[in-house]
């Protein structure tokens, strides 16, 4: 079935710098990429959609300066936190959309970011 | 707008016992629902789902029936085993799913 890896599964960095998780779908091709936040013991909230070769759309509260987004390509979608500090500490999840789904039961979920910015 | 409410957890239950984890739902027009299961340290796998109204989805001995006249999407299972120990995500997504809505998340534990 359907793969979408995501790299890194954890990352700690410090305070002040960027941090970059790529997501790829590797057996398909992903119109439509979606990222997403949790934050302990509470449900996933939408960041951000993107598609491929266009900006993404941020939904509302999101900081699009600060979570940069780039899908060049059909299975890649990278998400770039700038200037990270604790507050961004939190686990991010990306989901990819194939070009060929139609009912929407086709979203795949990547494995997960874990950050913690100290 | 849109949004999914689902009970709070954790739910310990002992193996072999009934599941139900209660999900209801705010939508305009037709969504279409769904159940996502998050093991530790793991991305969202979709458990099962439903398209409209009085459809059944079921996957691993888990069903839910997608109520209209009650917005309501509960997920049950006659005997969980150990290894259905995770959180269980109520979702919907609109007619162009484009956008999915989460419930909070519900942590079920299993004691053998």
């Amino acid at each position: 079935g359907a793969v979408v890896s995501q790299h890194p599964s954890w990352v700690i960095c410090k305070s002040g710098t960027s941090v970059k998780i790529e997501c790829r779908s590797l057996d398909f091709q992903a119109t439509t990429m979606f990222w997403y936040r949790q934050f302990p013991k509470q449900s996933l909230m939408l960041m951000a959609t993107s598609n491929e070769g266009s900006k993404a759309t941020y939904e509302q509260g999101v900081e699009k300066d600060k979570f940069l987004i780039n899908h060049a390509s059909l299975t890649l979608s990278t998400l770039t936190v700038t200037s990270a500090h604790p507050e961004d500490s939190s686990f991010y999840i990306c989901s990819a959309r194939p070009r060929t789904d139609r009912g929407g039961y086709g979203y795949t979920f990547g494995s997960g970011t874990r950050l913690t910015v100290v | 707008g849109d949004s999914v409410t689902q009970m709070e957890g954790p739910v310990t239950l002992s193996e072999e016992a009934f599941l139900t984890i209660n999900c209801t739902y705010t939508a305009t027009g037709y969504p279409s629902l769904f159940w996502y299961v998050q093991y530790p340290g793991e991305g969202l796998q979709l458990l099962l789902k439903a398209t409209k109204a009085d459809d059944k989805g079921s996957n691993k001995g888990f069903e839910a029936t997608y109520r209209k006249e009650t917005t309501s999407f509960h997920l049950e299972k006659g005997s969980v085993q150990v290894s259905d120990s995770a959180v269980y995500f109520c979702a919907l997504s609109g007619y162009n799913f484009n956008k999915f809505y989460f419930g909070s998340g519900t942590k079920l534990n299993v004691k053998p």
